[in-house]
């Protein structure tokens, strides 16, 4: 199975901060990731897919870039609603596998 | 609008036997891959279960392979999981998930059922 490593597994940021999340796959998966949103007692919302695609609906300081193994979730401005847990995942085979999170928290 | 909505969950002790349904609403059914995804109590995300748009294509994590069945009725709406087996470990919140148009990425979640495996 392909494991996902996120770094870090949390931070403090401030409002308005710049915010930024890796996650390295174990073999390569090509741009087959997605980047996911979870905030406490709810489901995970997508926000980037194919690794730099942004989903419909999702604020544009939210930027995902990265191939092969190496891949970053960007927060150019840190929101007051961006404080949640982020997860990576690959959809390159099966078993279908999500990185370890990441929460961000306020400073 | 899209809707995904679980239901089944609750306590069972363990080797016992569960079955999760999830409703789907505001999509054409029939034409989705569907898969199932767990959290555990204060962890991360677990791929569970896939099943293509006609059932005729299934994958399934090792941790529940031969314990767990994902199903479908299209006439119906509804995607199934039937776990038999249960062990502590599988308590979690159970999510069903939409795939986007593209076959890849889940668009969609349901709010999740929480089981738990407690004697």
């Amino acid at each position: 199975a392909i494991q996902l490593t996120q770094s870090p597994s949390s931070l403090s940021a401030s409002v308005g901060d710049r915010v930024t999340i890796t996650c390295r796959a174990s073999q390569g998966i090509s741009s087959t990731l997605a980047w996911y949103q979870q905030k406490p007692g709810k489901a995970p919302k997508l926000l980037i897919y194919d690794a730099s695609s942004l989903e419909s609906g999702v604020p544009s300081r939210f930027s995902g870039s990265g191939s092969g193994t190496d891949f970053t979730l960007t927060i150019s401005s840190l929101q007051p609603e961006d404080f949640a847990t982020y997860y990576c995942q690959q959809f390159n085979s099966y078993p279908l596998t999500f990185g370890g999170g990441t929460k961000v928290e306020i400073k | 609008q899209v809707q995904l909505v679980e239901s089944g969950g609750g306590v069972v002790q363990p080797g016992g036997s569960l079955r999760l349904s999830c409703a789907a609403s505001g999509f054409t059914f029939s034409s989705y891959g569907m898969h199932w995804v767990r959290q555990a109590p204060g962890k991360g995300l677990e791929w569970v279960a896939f099943i293509r748009y006609d059932g005729n294509n299934k994958y399934y994590a090792d941790s529940v392979k031969g314990r767990f069945t994902i199903s479908r009725d299209n006439s119906k709406n509804t995607l199934y999981l039937q776990m038999n087996s249960l062990r502590a470990e599988d308590t979690a919140v159970y999510y069903c998930a939409k795939l986007r148009t593209s076959g890849y990425y889940f668009d969609y979640w349901g709010q999740g059922t929480l089981v738990t495996v407690s004697s």
